[in-house]
């Protein structure tokens, strides 16, 4: 196990389409969020699961946006009809509680 | 109402001198702070953590301090090398937020040859 795994790494799609990224975390660990980067701020929180519960998903987090980790192994996060300024980098992480947080290397979506 | 805040966007340092990155959060609760590097389309790489009961930490060339009172933390980064050239991030956490990370903007550091 090399750490936490992001497919794809880029994704350019047009607007109004439904992309999904997918999350392979560290084997061990059981708490898994989802962060989106825009350019000049730090990462922002969207949603973690712990297992397979989602426990809490950030306001940011629209109606749009779909998170699920079904058999608390890897998590998938789905954007329906995408907008512009859904581009951002998307940020995966795993973490056992109260530990420190591994992150993957992202997804980049480019929303034209 | 940002919790951690990194006011420098940038800091350029000649290579071999100290780089010194600051980061303030006002949340008194938080207990657990971390350093993280970042490199262009990656993601954040954890680079050194302290926890509230100390107030300095050391690994290698990277040493985290932190000041409760002041509610202040900096990382300092000595001798500052060409590979040094990331973004960092101070993060923080306390049980009342779940142990979520809640992030600062960065500091882009330029390390000059």
């Amino acid at each position: 196990d090399t750490g936490v795994s992001q497919d794809p790494r880029h994704k350019i799609t047009k607007r109004g389409q439904n992309v999904t990224f997918r999350c392979d975390p560290i084997s061990e660990h059981n708490r898994l969020y989802w962060y989106r980067q825009t350019l000049g701020q730090g990462p922002e929180f969207l949603t973690y699961f712990q297992n397979e519960a989602q426990l809490e998903k950030s306001r940011l987090l629209s109606d749009r946006f779909s998170a699920e980790r079904p058999k608390g192994s890897f998590s998938t996060l789905e954007i329906q009809r995408t907008e512009q300024g859904d581009s951002a980098m998307y940020l995966c992480a795993s973490s056992l509680i109260s530990a420190g947080y591994t992150f993957g290397s992202g997804t980049r979506l480019t929303v034209v | 109402d940002q919790q951690v805040k990194q006011n420098s966007p940038s800091l350029s340092v000649q290579e071999g001198r100290i780089s010194i990155l600051n980061c303030d959060y006002t949340n008194s609760m938080f207990d657990y702070f971390l350093w993280y590097k970042k490199y262009p389309a990656e993601g954040p790489t954890f680079l050194i953590s302290i926890s509230s009961i100390k107030d300095k930490n050391e690994d290698g060339r990277f040493t985290v301090f932190l000041n409760k009172s002041a509610k202040h933390l900096s990382l300092h980064i000595v001798p500052s090398q060409p590979g040094d050239s990331a973004v960092y991030f101070c993060a923080a956490s306390g049980e009342d937020s779940n142990y979520q990370l809640i992030w600062g903007a960065g500091t882009k550091l330029i390390i000059k040859p």
